[in-house]
């Protein structure tokens, strides 16, 4: 069964501006995960942030974590057109990922 | 990086053939290997997990009988969807991890087709 629910499930924004997406889930985990996925491709995994960790940062991304909301988001700051894609939470435990239904971002040039 | 190929990247086989999917870790000797399905516009749903040199452990709902999984090598499962029908046409997604990594790598998927 699906954990992660993403939100929101459609993102449309300007390149240049920021984007947020948030995701929750429902159980415990060990750690949480980001992916992005190109259309017809496979999973790139952007970054993950562990149970006791609060926030984590590569690049452009930023990732937080916030356990008693059973919540995070995800950052991707200064957009580009390669952004474009659809990005996926992933609620890591006992070594399985559960992932939401993902939210589909674009970025128009 | 950790890099992990399928193949074949796409198949059409005819209703009530085999097909068989091949996932290998390139680099990096993998314990564990995931098989996930995708329909389109929808999320990763796993199947199954599999561990080299043991059977693999099906996830609810998934027939063990149908999508055989064989993880002979720490670089290397294989799925094959057995007696293949049109209900089982979907972008198959495998995925790698090492034995000390919360990490997975995945695959750049399979779309098959069943005609």
């Amino acid at each position: 069964s699906q954990q992660g629910e993403e939100d929101p499930q459609a993102l449309s924004i300007q390149e240049g501006e920021n984007a947020t997406m948030n995701c929750s889930y429902k159980t415990s985990i060990n750690n949480l995960q980001w992916y992005r996925q190109n259309s017809g491709r496979g999973l790139v995994h952007l970054i993950l942030i562990r149970s006791n960790e609060r926030e984590k940062h590569s690049g452009r991304l930023r990732v937080t974590l916030d356990t008693s909301k059973k919540s995070s988001s995800l950052l991707i700051t200064a957009s580009r057109a390669a952004d474009t894609a659809s990005y996926f939470c992933a609620t890591g435990a006992n070594s399985k990922l559960t992932f939401g239904k993902g939210i589909t971002l674009s970025v128009r040039p | 990086g950790a890099v992990v190929s399928q193949h074949p990247s796409w198949v059409i086989c005819k209703s009530g053939t085999s097909v068989k999917i091949e996932c290998r870790s390139l680099d990096f000797q993998a314990t564990t290997m995931f098989w996930y399905r995708q329909f389109p516009k929808q999320s990763l749903m796993l199947m199954a997990t599999s561990n080299e040199g043991s059977k693999a452990t099906y996830e609810q709902g998934v027939e063990k009988d149908k999508f055989l999984i064989n993880h002979a090598s720490l670089t290397l499962s294989t799925l094959t969807v057995t007696s293949a029908h049109p209900e089982d046409s979907s972008f198959y997604i495998c995925s790698a991890a090492g034995s000390s990594s919360y990490e997975q790598y995945f695959g750049p998927g399979t779309r098959l087709t069943v005609t």
